[in-house]
Parts: structure tokens; sequence; C-alpha cells
């Protein structure tokens, strides 16, 4: 089974403070996303990557940043948290092929910015 | 533009009946791929089923099923002999290009005993 985990369920952080989201998935895959969730507006894709070092942005990457390093570990950095930025942030990570695949899903972090 | 509709926010049923929640999407591309995904209230997204835009066969899995209709560009979720254990969020998906997915607004689904 695909396994897409995240480093924290729940985070609360403070406006201004520098926040990491770790997300690592075990089944190889060369593409990770990481997409926020609100109420009413769906899910929106922030950054995605398809190997390691490459990032692309998303529909929504203002205020974000990501870092890969390693084929497994896909990182979204808040640089200085603001309230608006409080969200559901979910990761996922698909294979690369020519198209059509499937992208899996990690638990999901529910971050609250005071 | 790439756009996937889910007219219906909320859905809420009795155990034991059947449910359909409906998605249409916008593409111009002739390949194109469609997902169906459930969201429980764990938070996790959980994947469903992936049909591509040359296969227009309905599938049947258990009690879930889909009918997808490209004259409509129309891709509907069944739930039949609906249970409790089905309520969630569903979402459906539309992948644009190889790897950006556009998503529904979803569709909370509440199944009640």
């Amino acid at each position: 089974d695909v396994k897409v985990t995240q480093s924290s369920r729940y985070l609360v952080k403070r406006t201004g403070e520098k926040v990491f989201l770790e997300c690592v998935q075990d089944m190889d895959h060369e593409n990770m996303f990481w997409y926020r969730q609100d109420p009413g507006l769906g899910l929106r894709l922030i950054y995605f990557s398809y190997d390691v070092k490459m990032k692309e942005k998303g529909d929504i990457p203002e205020g974000y940043s990501v870092s890969r390093e390693k084929k497994e570990r896909f990182s979204l950095i808040l640089e200085s948290a603001s309230t608006n930025q409080t969200s559901m942030y979910l990761c996922a990570s698909s294979l690369l092929r020519v198209g059509g695949e499937t992208q899996y899903f990690g638990p999901g972090t529910r971050l609250l910015v005071l | 533009a790439q756009k996937v509709t889910q007219a219906q926010t909320e859905i809420s049923v009795v155990e034991k009946e059947d449910v359909t929640l409906d998605c249409v999407y916008e593409t111009r591309d002739t390949t194109y791929y469609l997902f169906w995904y459930k969201q429980p209230p764990s938070g996790e997204l959980v994947f469903l089923i992936r049909r591509n835009s040359f296969d227009e066969q309905n599938e049947i899995s258990g009690r879930y099923s889909w009918n997808f209709q490209k004259s409509t560009s129309s891709f509907n979720f069944t739930i039949t002999a609906s249970q409790v254990v089905d309520s969630a969020v569903y979402f459906c998906a539309l992948l644009q290009g190889a790897q950006k997915l556009v998503f529904g607004q979803g569709t909370r689904l509440t199944i009640n005993p």
C-alpha cells in the first residue's frame, strides 16, 4: 500500500513564526504535491515537485516555499505565518508517467495561526 | 480552463437509501482522467476510482458505482444501500496535464441511522 505521512496532525503557531510542514512517502514516487483545503473552496494546489530539487508553482504559491532534498521527502515552508494561512494542508504523491497517475494523500495537517 | 462542478453541497439520507453524487467537468483536452476521493472525518483523502476519457464503461465496486458520460461531461457516483460509514465529504477531480488535479468543491454526505 502507498503510504504518505505528514509530520503533524495539528499545529498551532503564532503570526510571524516560520513553520515547517513535512511529508514523507514510501513508494518511490517522483511527484509530490502540497494542497490546502478551505471550506467552500475545495483543494487548491500550492506547489508540486517532480524530482529532487525541482519545484513548480501551483495555483496559490504566495506566502509559501518548498524544499525537496530527498526523493521521499517534501517540505512546505511558511516563512512568516499569517492568520490567513490557517487551513488544512494535505500532501500527496504519485508516479511520474505520461499522465493519469493517481495521487495518494496523507492524513493532513490542521494548522491554526494565532 | 479546466473546471469541476459538484453542485450538491450537502446531501442527507437515511441509511439503506441509494444516493447519487453529481460531478460535471469542463476540459478542452481529448485525453483526460477523472477521479473520485472520499474524505472521512479523520481528514485523509482516500482514492476511490480513476477513469480515463477513452473508457466510458460504467464501473461497479460493491455498493459503489460510477456512471461516466462524455456526452454530458459527467462522472456521477452512486452508493447503493447506503451505510453510516459512508458519511464523508466526496470529491470529484480532473487531471490537467500530467500532474495537476483540479478538484470540485466537494459534497458532504450524511447517512442517518
